[in-house]
């Protein structure tokens, strides 16, 4: 089954214990990006990538950091996570560039930082 | 700049009745247009999307769009609610230059299918 997976689904940190966000797809995609979701204010992108080794920023991408070692990998990695960061995080997978193309997302990981 | 408005943030409906959620878009090319689902605790998943062709578009669980450039309009119908309908719809344009496939989002429209 073609898919996008997160883990962990669910955390409760607390402020500046460093944390990842795992993200990895079977669809063999070269894109990949993820997004936070807070009330109000929709889906804003963190970081993008277009294939291995190559990474950019988003929208907001303050706080964030990412790679892109493997094709079907994309960590999301907060060195020193902030109560401001607590927010609804997908990642995201979609073939090679093509305006209209699908993009997948997986099923989200809720962050409290505390 | 592209941007996408989606009116009414919140809709309620009756089981049975017409499903009407507004998307207008701002673009200065032809625009690739989308409707993306997300039902509670999941992530987004596509409804149906216009990329170029016929301009009614029709989606998965019973939704259609059609893409009306004189209005900029991308409305998304469903001739008859469910309650299994009963989620957040998200409105989406795509970048019109660059190679960052970012989608443009709307603030979403949670809908709620009342019996």
């Amino acid at each position: 089954e073609a898919q996008v997976t997160q883990n962990p689904r669910y955390l409760i940190t607390v402020t500046g214990k460093k944390l990842t966000v795992t993200c990895s797809q079977n669809m063999n995609h070269e894109y990949m990006s993820w997004y936070r979701q807070d009330p109000g204010l929709g889906l804003r992108q963190i970081y993008y990538s277009m294939n291995v080794e190559v990474t950019d920023k988003g929208d907001v991408p303050e706080g964030y950091k990412v790679s892109r070692k493997e094709k079907r990998n994309f960590p999301l990695i907060l060195e020193s996570p902030s109560p401001n960061q607590t927010s609804l995080y997908f990642c995201a997978s979609s073939p090679r560039p093509g305006l209209g193309n699908t993009i997948y997302f997986g099923e989200g990981s809720w962050l409290t930082v505390v | 700049a592209q941007s996408v408005t989606q009116l009414g943030s919140h809709v309620s409906v009756s089981e049975g009745a017409l499903v009407l959620l507004r998307c207008n878009y701002s673009s200065s090319v032809p625009p690739y247009l989308f409707w993306y689902v997300q039902y509670p605790n999941q992530g987004l998943q596509l409804l149906l999307k216009y990329t170029t062709g016929a301009t009614l578009v029709k989606g998965i669980n019973g939704f259609e769009a059609e893409f009306k450039k004189s209005e900029t309009s991308f409305h998304l119908t469903k001739p008859s609610a469910h309650m299994s309908d009963a989620a957040e719809y998200f409105c989406a344009v795509t970048l019109s230059a660059g190679n960052n496939r970012k989608l443009i989002w709307g603030l979403g429209t949670s809908l709620a299918v009342n019996p």
